[in-house]
């Protein structure tokens, strides 16, 4: 079963508006990140939060993660049309495995 | 930009044609890694290697063989494709050290008629 769900799946925004996307997970995380994926495309790593931090900032991107709560945010402010893609967390549960588990991501559309 | 490399980007066959999907990085990175992803779904882990002769099966089950002779290459097979197999493949590395981060190819979109 997948550990991270996102929420929205998806969210339409206009130009210069904040953007917010949720993740909850199941299990206990060694970290969580953030990925961002443009239509047909790899993914490409955003930012990462590990388990012992509660908030992170990196250019216009903030996450926020509640351990307590199994969940994690992404704010995404003064979005641009360049913005538009799919949004996946992944949570790392740590051990051996070095998997990362994803979520179903939230496709992000803003118009100009 | 990353240095991983997946070919080809885009296969049309015919069932039960054999095909291989191509996956290269020259950043030496250890630990690689095939998804398998449905459009507008979730990637799901089919493969993954720890180094040179290590391969094991990941969480979803996959018709699919993987083997890993070079640290370069990490090479996906399908004997026998089926239109269920429609998809797209991604490959990702991980560096054995530092920030564990996955670095993603761009992926190979397969369609079987």
């Amino acid at each position: 079963s997948q550990q991270g769900e996102e929420d929205p799946q998806a969210l339409s925004i206009q130009e210069g508006e904040n953007a917010t996307m949720n993740c909850s997970y199941k299990t206990s995380i060694n970290n969580l990140q953030w990925y961002r994926q443009n239509s047909g495309r790899g993914l490409v790593h955003l930012i990462l939060i590990r388990s012992n931090e509660r908030e992170k900032h990196s250019g216009r991107l903030r996450v926020t993660l509640d351990t307590s709560k199994k969940s994690s945010s992404l704010l995404i402010t003064a979005s641009r049309a360049a913005d538009t893609a799919s949004y996946f967390c992944a949570t790392d549960s740590g051990g051996s495995n070095y998997k990362l588990t994803f979520g179903k991501g939230t496709l992000l559309t803003v118009n100009p | 930009e990353a240095d991983i490399y997946q070919t080809p980007r885009y296969l049309v066959i015919g069932t039960g044609k054999k095909i291989t999907l191509e996956c290269s990085q020259t950043m030496g990175h250890d630990k690689m890694y095939w998804y398998q992803q449905d459009p507008g779904m979730e990637l799901h882990l089919i493969h993954y290697s720890y180094g040179v002769n290590s391969t094991e099966k990941g969480d979803l089950s996959s018709e699919s063989t993987v083997s890993r002779i070079r640290t370069e290459h990490f090479p996906l097979t399908l004997e026998s494709a089926r239109p269920s197999h429609t998809s797209q493949y991604l490959c990702a590395t991980r560096s054995q050290s530092g920030a564990n981060v996955l670095t993603f190819g761009a992926g190979s979109r397969l369609t079987v008629l």
